[in-house]
């Protein structure tokens, strides 16, 4: 069975840096895409980038560069999500989503982060 | 960007049957895909490549379209189906998602 589990809430001040997590387990982590998405309350889905379980490779949203970073951990089937110079339009509910190539079929619970003094 | 633009909201009776429209700003050719998202959970898939039923999801679920225009359609409507609807295209970069349309069951 196919698993996500990302990281616990996070209360970060503005200007921080935050790391989110979400192990998997359940297939083959370096034969697939991982991408991470970004909702904010009652709003619109966002795609921020994906990155490649096998070999790092990374592919991000113009929108997101220089916000966001993807990496993984091949060792523990993890992919990480490093989101910097945090302000209010941070805040949201952050989504790991494995990645079949055009679509994504199993999606993490979420991770929701909130920005603020 | 590409734009996908879906009706808000929509209200049915269960057994009826349910079209929810995505209209994209271009061509998206088949790299379209719908998601299912009910409240405090995550979006599930439902129809990937603009007519594909992913594995588990009832064949009550069905997609169709190409190019701009594209419809889920659920025949008959159940009460378990009060969700909000996502379509999501990929032929673009970057992918983008709709509004999302929200179903309610009268």
């Amino acid at each position: 069975e196919v698993q996500l589990q990302q990281s616990g809430a996070e209360l970060v001040k503005p200007g921080a840096s935050v790391k989110l997590s979400c192990k998997t387990s359940g297939y083959t982590f370096s034969n697939y895409y991982m991408s991470w998405l970004k909702q904010m309350p009652g709003q619109n889905i966002e795609w921020i980038g994906n990155i490649y379980g096998g070999n790092g490779g990374t592919g991000y949203n113009q929108k997101f560069k220089g916000k966001a970073t993807l990496t993984v951990d091949k060792s523990s089937s993890t992919a990480y999500m490093d989101l910097s110079s945090l302000t209010s339009e941070d805040s949201a509910v952050y989504f790991c989503a494995r990645g079949d190539d055009w679509y994504f079929d199993f999606w993490g619970p979420g991770t929701m982060v909130t920005v603020s003094s | 960007d590409t734009v996908l633009t879906q009706s808000p909201a929509l209200a049915v009776s269960p057994g009826e049957r349910v079209t929810i429209s995505c209209r994209a700003s271009e061509s998206v050719s088949t790299l379209m895909h719908w998601y299912q998202q009910k409240p405090g959970q995550q979006p599930t898939l439902l129809i990937y490549l603009a007519s594909n039923l992913e594995s588990g999801v009832p064949a009550r679920f069905s997609g169709s379209g190409s190019g701009t225009d594209f419809t889920l359609t659920i025949d008959p409507v159940e009460a378990d189906d009060t969700a909000t609807y996502y379509c999501q295209q990929s032929w673009n970069d970057p992918w983008t998602f709709g509004g999302g349309t929200k179903l309610e069951l009268k």
